[in-house]
């Protein structure tokens, strides 16, 4: 079994500040690891994806996230936080079993960007 | 622009009512799904196609029927729905068999029955 803890379910930064949304994973195999974001009535975009290639994953609009085994954490972090940056992000996990992809997410972090 | 195309965005329907919300995917994947995102709930898997066969359904309730007619099309059939299905049902399509497997989105259909 997996499942994805998100510490936070709203985080409020100001503009220009670091951005850090935390993520904590289970799952007893070797884990894919995502992060989406999530505008105002649309649907999941991509961010970044973990796949065992490199620990230090970068994704789209400046966001990255590091894979820790040891800490079982994927957390995303961006160094200066832009007021588009607003919306909620989702951390996922997918096994690598089975003949389809299954994500499980977490509960969603909304991130607020202030003037 | 997304790779994803949900019809309609928004539906609202009686609890007697049957619709269908459609899904169709242009990336060339072979395995589409979906999603059901109630407000304060993690998203939950509803239905899972893997080379137009179905491969997961979650204890989903048998007034939700899916369907899916080629690796492109996805239907999810609504009949006699219950107040508390009002949600945003996410279509999505992947790869199968392909490092990472990323899942792609569409911008979802708001569901409200009244």
């Amino acid at each position: 079994a997996q499942s994805v803890t998100q510490l936070g379910s709203h985080v409020s930064v100001s503009e220009g500040a670091l951005v850090l949304l935390r993520c904590n994973y289970s799952s007893s195999v070797p884990p894919y690891l995502f992060w989406y974001v999530q505008y105002p009535n649309q649907g999941l975009q991509l961010l970044l994806k973990y796949t065992s290639a490199a620990t230090l994953v970068k994704g789209i609009n400046g966001f990255e996230a590091e894979f820790k085994k040891s800490e079982t954490s994927f957390h995303l972090t961006k160094p200066s936080a832009h007021m588009s940056d607003a919306a909620e992000y989702f951390c996922a996990v997918s096994d690598r079993a089975g003949t389809a992809s299954k994500l499980t997410f977490g509960t969603g972090t909304r991130l607020q960007v202030t003037l | 622009e997304t790779g994803v195309t949900q019809t309609p965005r928004h539906l609202v329907m009686g609890m007697t009512n049957k619709k269908s919300l459609k899904c169709e995917q242009h990336l060339g994947h072979n395995a589409m799904y979906w999603y059901k995102q109630s407000a304060k709930k993690p998203l939950e898997l509803m239905f899972v196609y893997s080379l137009e066969e179905r491969v997961e359904n979650n204890s989903v309730p048998s007034r939700f029927s899916p369907e899916c007619p080629n690796s492109s099309h996805l239907f999810l059939h609504l009949h006699t729905l219950q107040p508390e299905d009002s949600a945003l049902y996410l279509c999505a399509s992947s790869q199968e068999r392909t490092a990472g497997n990323t899942i792609y989105f569409g911008e979802g259909s708001w569901l409200t029955v009244v």
